[in-house]
């Protein structure tokens, strides 16, 4: 079945320091990919997404590429502020599964001074 | 316009009570959906409902746990009686027809955090 695999946490960066978490995924289909986030007392929001092979999502200075041929969508920032810590989940979805969403563990990020 | 909500935002009960938790979706979606993170575990799917009608239930994980949306609008999931085991984060989420994977996102609710002692 469709499945997500997160690069476990918790994560302790500086502040200005690069980003990465690593994601990867199975699906049987061609799924969307998604990198939600939740803030400390908030839900989940969508921080960006890709619904197709070689696309790349970005918003607030996060980027993901969809590589099809590494079943990957690894997350990046080049300047993390103490803003982002967060925890980052990342998922698929497919209409093969219904749009039902596939989420990986979670990775905490915490940014300081 | 409002956002999903969800009720309440935590809820602590002993093993053998009964716990019912409610979602409201964005007025006008017709797909809703719970989901379940267990402590530190991924964020699991339980069921998904177009308006009133449950168009999956797989990942429900047992006959204590029973979701309702009558009237196509708010939606309840209940468990009774409640175990060690469902204590956890319950999310609900909400979309336009055609879901996440068609037309946009799923936009989710802030969870209730449920705690069975």
């Amino acid at each position: 079945g469709d499945s997500v695999t997160q690069m476990e946490g918790p994560v302790t960066l500086s502040e200005e320091a690069f980003l990465t978490i690593n994601c990867t995924y199975t699906a049987t289909g061609y799924p969307s990919l998604f990198w939600y986030v939740q803030y400390p007392g908030e839900g989940l929001q969508l921080l960006l997404k890709a619904t197709k092979a070689d696309d790349k999502g970005s918003n607030k200075g996060f980027e993901a590429t969809y590589r099809k041929e590494t079943t990957s969508f690894h997350l990046e920032k080049g300047s993390v502020q103490v803003s982002d810590s967060a925890v980052y989940f990342c998922a698929l979805s497919s209409s093969n599964t219904g749009n039902q969403f596939y989420f990986g563990t979670g990775t905490s990020l915490t940014v300081i001074p | 316009e409002a956002g999903v909500t969800q009720f309440p935002s935590h809820s602590v009960i002993e093993k053998g009570q009964t716990v019912t938790l409610r979602c409201d979706p964005i007025s006008g979606h017709d797909n809703l959906y719970w989901y379940r993170r267990v402590m530190g575990k991924e964020i699991k799917f339980l069921l998904h409902f177009v308006k009133e009608s449950k168009q999956d239930e797989s990942g429900m994980p047992n006959n204590r746990f029973l979701a309702e949306r009558t009237g196509g609008t708010y939606s309840t999931l209940k468990v009774q009686p409640a175990e060690l085991e469902d204590s956890g984060v319950y999310f609900c989420a909400s979309s336009q027809e055609g879901g996440a994977g068609v037309l946009g996102e799923q936009f989710f609710g802030p969870g209730t955090r449920l705690t069975v002692l």
